[in-house]
């Protein structure tokens, strides 16, 4: 397809466990950002990749999140010990023209935390 | 930083009525701003942006929005509403440049009464 993809759509998990999700943006999309979302909220920035590094990661809320994107292309979101604080829905946005900031995002992937 | 205000988090016209969508935003530096539309089950779409050009800015579906610098506002209007219009929209201001991400507002859900 030729939009942002995010897997699963779905995942419930138990308090405690440990958590990936994957983005895989547009072709060709240098930048990529993962946002998460709560009910009634916007999307709260996380991070934001420029290629393969990290070029902004101060909306990660503690060390229990991280995130890569090891060749430049797919990213993916790791939650560790997961709390039911977590739960939310996690969306990826990728963007190929850093100066208009349109970014175009994915379905999200929605967490739950038992 | 950058910061949102979208007055009303509920907003509900009749079908053919007038949209008035507010968004009031803070900034350190000329701003870019953003709309976003979100329909259920479906990805955040962009309904327009400013980025310093025209202080007028259509976007899709006939939405158009003015940036008032003086008043500090992005609001978000449509001559005449549709059924088809009900969804989430959220205001989002750039982090600088675009690059960096987007700060959102809280949304505004759009009800439309037949």
């Amino acid at each position: 397809g030729a939009g942002v993809s995010q897997t699963p759509s779905n995942k419930v998990t138990e308090k405690g466990k440990y958590v990936e999700l994957r983005c895989d943006p547009i072709s060709g999309h240098t930048a990529l950002y993962w946002y998460r979302q709560s009910l009634g909220q916007g999307p709260e920035f996380l991070i934001y990749f420029q290629g393969t590094g990290a070029a902004d990661d101060s909306g990660l809320p503690n060390d229990r999140f991280f995130a890569v994107r090891p060749e430049g292309s797919v990213s993916t979101l790791k939650i560790q010990r997961t709390e039911r604080g977590d739960s939310a829905m996690y969306l990826c946005a990728s963007s190929e023209n850093l100066n208009t900031g349109e970014l175009f995002f994915g379905e999200g992937s929605r967490l739950t935390v038992l | 930083a950058q910061s949102v205000t979208q007055l009303g988090s509920h907003v509900s016209v009749s079908e053919g009525a007038l949209v008035l969508l507010r968004c009031n935003y803070s900034s350190s530096v000329p701003p870019y701003l953003f709309w976003y539309v979100q329909y259920p089950n479906q990805g955040l779409q962009l309904l327009l942006k400013y980025t310093s050009a025209a202080t007028l800015v259509k976007g899709i579906n006939g939405f158009e929005a003015e940036f008032k610098k003086s008043e500090t506002s992005f609001h978000l209007t449509k001559p005449s509403a549709h059924m088809s219009d009900a969804a989430e929209y959220f205001c989002a201001v750039s982090h600088g440049g675009g690059a960096d991400g987007l700060t959102f507002g809280k949304g505004t859900h759009l009800i439309i009464q037949p």
